[in-house]
């Protein structure tokens, strides 16, 4: 199993840009790198999802290294919206489940 | 556009008690799954089911039963409910297994065991 490793914490302030970087030394050759958003009492939802190199959409960016051992997620401009714990997440090679680590707790302040 | 439903929310269950969480998605997914979250930790998959008629374990079945009914549905039993399954129960499905397919998550059942 890709097992990764986290920040447990970070804190940052409105508008400025979080970079919250995820290692995962053993990623498999098939593995894609995902990570979700979870808000206090709602269910994790999808954010972005890359194999290798820069992955833009709407809400984030995802930067993964040529060697793919670590992936870094990029929100532009947090708001106070933003506070919520943010999970990074590889498979288990052809496993059919995702495995989820503790996560790491973002607190957006005025 | 209803996405994955889980029913109840809310549950307090006395210990010895049993009771079924259901799961149903209405976007033609293949594979659904259920995980437990404790306070302040993350998810924990209990079971999943690649697709109908196959369910398989994850890291904490003991204690849970599942069925997958049909392609939409997906239950969890818990036969005699303890205290140590107090937790937030989340259901979620994807087009296919893998990681490269996104997980879409049901909005929880916050189960209490008393």
């Amino acid at each position: 199993l890709a097992k990764t490793t986290q920040p447990i914490s970070m804190d940052s302030y409105e508008g400025q840009e979080v970079n919250i970087t995820c290692s995962h030394n053993n990623i498999a050759t098939n593995d894609y790198i995902t990570w979700y958003q979870q808000f206090p009492s709602q269910g994790p939802r999808f954010i972005i999802q890359g194999y290798k190199t820069k992955v833009t959409n709407e809400v984030a960016s995802l930067f993964i290294p040529a060697d793919r051992k670590s992936s870094t997620l990029s929100l532009p401009r947090v708001s106070l919206s933003d506070t919520a714990v943010y999970y990074c997440l590889v498979g288990a090679g052809g496993y059919n489940k995702l495995i989820f680590g503790a996560g790491t707790r973002l607190a957006v302040h005025p | 556009n209803a996405g994955v439903t889980q029913t109840p929310k809310f549950q307090v269950l006395k210990t010895g008690q049993s009771m079924t969480l259901q799961c149903a998605q209405d976007m033609n997914h293949n594979s659904m799954y259920w995980y437990r979250q404790d306070p302040g930790m993350g998810l924990r998959l209990i079971y999943y089911s690649a697709s109908e008629g196959t369910t398989d374990k994850g890291e904490v079945p003991n204690g849970y039963n599942v069925s997958r009914l049909n392609k939409r549905e997906f239950s969890l039993r818990l036969e005699s409910a303890a205290p140590s399954q107090t937790s937030v129960y989340f259901c979620a499905s994807s087009e296919a297994g893998g990681t490269n397919y996104g997980y879409t998550f049901g909005s929880g059942t916050r189960l209490t065991v008393v």
